[in-house]
């Protein structure tokens, strides 16, 4: 049972470049979430989504794209990197709408813009 | 505004001893909290919830305590073990937007022997 999994785990990228975060679940959650975790700023909610087809925006959306295609993915675009974007960032999944449900995380991708 | 914040940045706790993590929020209408724990290179990983009409809940080692009149929250964890180092945050979901969950600033566990 892999649960929530990110890939890649590390990336350095320059300033301008482009890519895309992976995540795949296999636990059939509807919510989907993209959390970035900076030192002393927390976990950021960046985008989520309530199931295929349907996004939204977090409190730090901007330079970031998102969009669900199926249940089990939600990959997280940067457009043009830039160095603010370093940070690590985490996908989480909940199991339904109701908020009083835990969110279950996977292990992050440490991403390095230079 | 609403916040879920945690009262001391660091504890250090020599291995066999308990453990108390405390934890404010403001919102007097959250009904749930979370508490998470992560390790070093590792995502959050859930360890322990409480809905508001519960005082107390218990899991394997650990246990929440929910006070309600006071607006906090702390996690207990019994005989304390070297895994049990990592940082430890409470959340709740936001009530303003899709279960966004509202974390505090972490609290260090340091175990020693």
């Amino acid at each position: 049972n892999a649960g929530v999994t990110q890939t890649p785990k590390f990336q350095v990228l320059k300033t301008g470049q482009s890519m895309t975060l992976q995540c795949a679940q296999d636990m059939n959650h509807e919510y989907m979430s993209w959390y970035r975790q900076d030192p002393g700023m927390g976990l950021r909610l960046i985008h989520y989504s309530v199931g295929a087809g349907i996004t939204d925006q977090g409190e730090v959306p901007n330079g970031y794209n998102v969009s669900r295609s199926t249940t089990e993915d939600f990959p997280l675009r940067l457009l043009s990197a830039a160095p603010s974007q370093t940070s690590v960032y985490f996908c989480a999944t909940r199991a339904g709408f109701g908020g009083n449900q835990p969110q279950h995380f996977g292990d992050g991708t440490r991403l390095s813009i230079l | 505004g609403e916040s879920v914040g945690l009262h001391l940045p660091t504890l250090s706790v020599q291995e066999g001893d308990n453990s108390i993590i405390n934890c404010a929020y403001s919102n007097s209408a959250s009904d749930y909290f979370i508490w998470y724990k992560q390790e070093s290179g590792k995502g959050p990983q859930f360890i322990i919830d409480i809905r508001s009409n519960m005082d107390k809940r218990q899991g394997q080692r650990v246990t929440v305590l929910l006070n309600k009149t006071v607006k906090h929250l702390s996690l207990q964890i019994a005989a304390t073990q070297p895994g049990d180092s990592a940082v430890y945050f409470c959340a709740e979901p936001r009530t303003d937007s899709w279960g966004k969950l509202q974390f505090g600033a972490g609290t260090q566990v340091v175990v020693t022997p």
